[in-house]
């Protein structure tokens, strides 16, 4: 079974540092990959998604992955922290080949930016 | 942003009453998901349709049915709620012609509080 760990349930970062968001994945078929970025009181959006094309992979709002097979992960970055940033943020794995049904989730990480 | 309609919003009710929670979509995308979102525990699959009359159980289906008599809608039923069925649901759908590569596309979510 496809599975997701995200590493630290909140990270904080000072505005204009790094940003890395860590996730490691368990699949036993090719991974589709994938973050979503979650607002206050808000559903969740689409950051970017690895589907065996690039192994770096941009996404909205100047976050960037990393698809590294050996590593079996799929941290997320961006070179400099903005206040808008702060969300809850989440790691997804295709649940099976067929995709049908659906995505398995990370239980999130909350990004915290210190002014 | 996908066309996904989940009502009510903002649900209170007391243990032992029945409750739907209703998902639209304007998208007509074949496959259609319920997820609760509870901290600590990410997101977590209820139940999911792959077209009309087509329905299976996720991980946490326990307590919970659906149906889905027409391709645009999507109605999750609490027979009998408990309060650990306190939490926060959303729909998504997936678009099978993207591609195959199992991106969801949420709603904005409908919390529901069992006292």
């Amino acid at each position: 079974a496809q599975s997701v760990t995200q590493l630290g349930s909140h990270v904080s970062v000072s505005e204009g540092a790094l940003v890395l968001l860590r996730c490691n994945y368990s699949s036993s078929v090719p991974p589709y990959l994938f973050w979503y970025v979650q607002y206050p009181n808000q559903g969740l959006q689409l950051l970017l998604k690895y589907t065996s094309a690039a192994t770096l992979v941009k996404g909205i709002n100047g976050f960037e992955a990393e698809f590294k097979k050996s590593e079996t992960s799929f941290h997320l970055t961006k070179p400099s922290a903005h206040m808008s940033d702060a969300a809850e943020y989440f790691c997804a794995v295709r649940t099976s080949g067929g995709g049908a049904d659906g995505l398995t989730f990370g239980k999130g990480t909350h990004l915290i930016i210190q002014p | 942003d996908a066309g996904i309609t989940q009502s009510p919003r903002h649900k209170v009710t007391e243990t032992g009453t029945p409750v739907t929670l209703r998902c639209h979509q304007t998208e007509n995308h074949r496959y259609m998901y319920w997820y609760r979102q509870d901290p600590g525990h990410g997101l977590r699959l209820i139940h999911y349709s792959y077209g009309v009359k087509d329905t299976d159980k996720g991980e946490v289906s326990d307590g919970y049915s659906v149906s889905r008599s027409k391709t645009e809608d999507f109605l999750l039923t609490l027979e009998s709620a408990t309060s650990s069925q306190t939490s926060v649901y959303f729909c998504a759908i997936s678009d099978t012609t993207s591609g195959g590569t199992g991106e969801l596309f949420f709603g904005e979510g409908s919390r529901l509080t069992v006292l």
